[in-house]
């Protein structure tokens, strides 16, 4: 079945410096990937999603890339402010799937 | 911010007693879901359901079962609660399929005594 890789488990960058989380898939079905932030004590949240159909996406400081060939996808979160500070997961998902398959998620600390 | 609402916010309870989480959309979404985080962060899905299909994650014990009432209801009891079962539990609902963004509830954060 789909595995889904993340990494790193903790990320600690300077305040104003770019991020990088990476995550890898297993199956080449997989045609969906989004990314969900989840602040401490709080809900998980979409910040970006991509479909396989497309290599790159952005939005504002977030962006998401994807190489289907090497079956990888990536967050990456520029000039980081404090409110960047929490875990973020990343996910894919294929149509003959009924769920999610989940990373275990990135601790991402912003340091001013 | 309700657009997923979940009762209760804490739960404590000994082992062995059934309880109940409620949770409910106003969003008009078609799939609901419930999510398990344990203390390591692991988001692991328990059940997909729409009006159509329940759909089960094979791992989750018997002891768990959702219960919709209607489209916009899709509660979790649990029977013959264990130590293991102490997580954070997450319902979340969808427009459509699991390629279309899930809103989460703000969690149930359930401890067995």
């Amino acid at each position: 079945g789909e595995n889904v890789e993340q990494h790193p488990s903790t990320l600690s960058v300077q305040e104003g410096d770019s991020a990088v989380i990476k995550c890898t898939y297993s199956d080449s079905a997989s045609n969906y990937f989004p990314w969900y932030k989840q602040e401490l004590g709080k809900r998980p949240q979409l910040i970006i999603d991509i479909r396989s159909n497309v290599g790159e996406k952005k939005d504002q400081r977030i962006a998401v890339t994807l190489n289907k060939t090497a079956k990888h996808f990536s967050l990456h979160i520029t000039e980081t402010q404090p409110e960047d500070s929490a875990v973020y997961f990343c996910a894919a998902h294929m149509d003959s799937n009924y769920q999610l398959i989940w990373g275990a998620g990135t601790k991402l600390i912003i340091k001013p | 911010d309700t657009a997923v609402s979940q009762t209760p916010k804490y739960l404590v309870t000994q082992m062995g007693n059934d309880k109940s989480i409620k949770c409910e959309q106003n969003l008009g979404h078609d799939t609901m879901y419930w999510y398990k985080q344990d203390s390591k962060k692991f988001l692991k899905i328990m059940f997909s359901y729409n009006n159509k299909e329940l759909i089960i994650n094979e791992t989750v014990p018997n002891r768990f079962s959702p219960k919709s009432p209607d489209k916009a209801h899709l509660n979790l009891h649990i029977n013959s609660l264990e130590l293991g079962d102490s997580a954070v539990y997450f319902c979340a609902s969808s427009s459509g399929d699991l390629n279309t963004e899930a809103f989460f509830g703000p969690g149930t954060r359930l401890t067995v005594v």
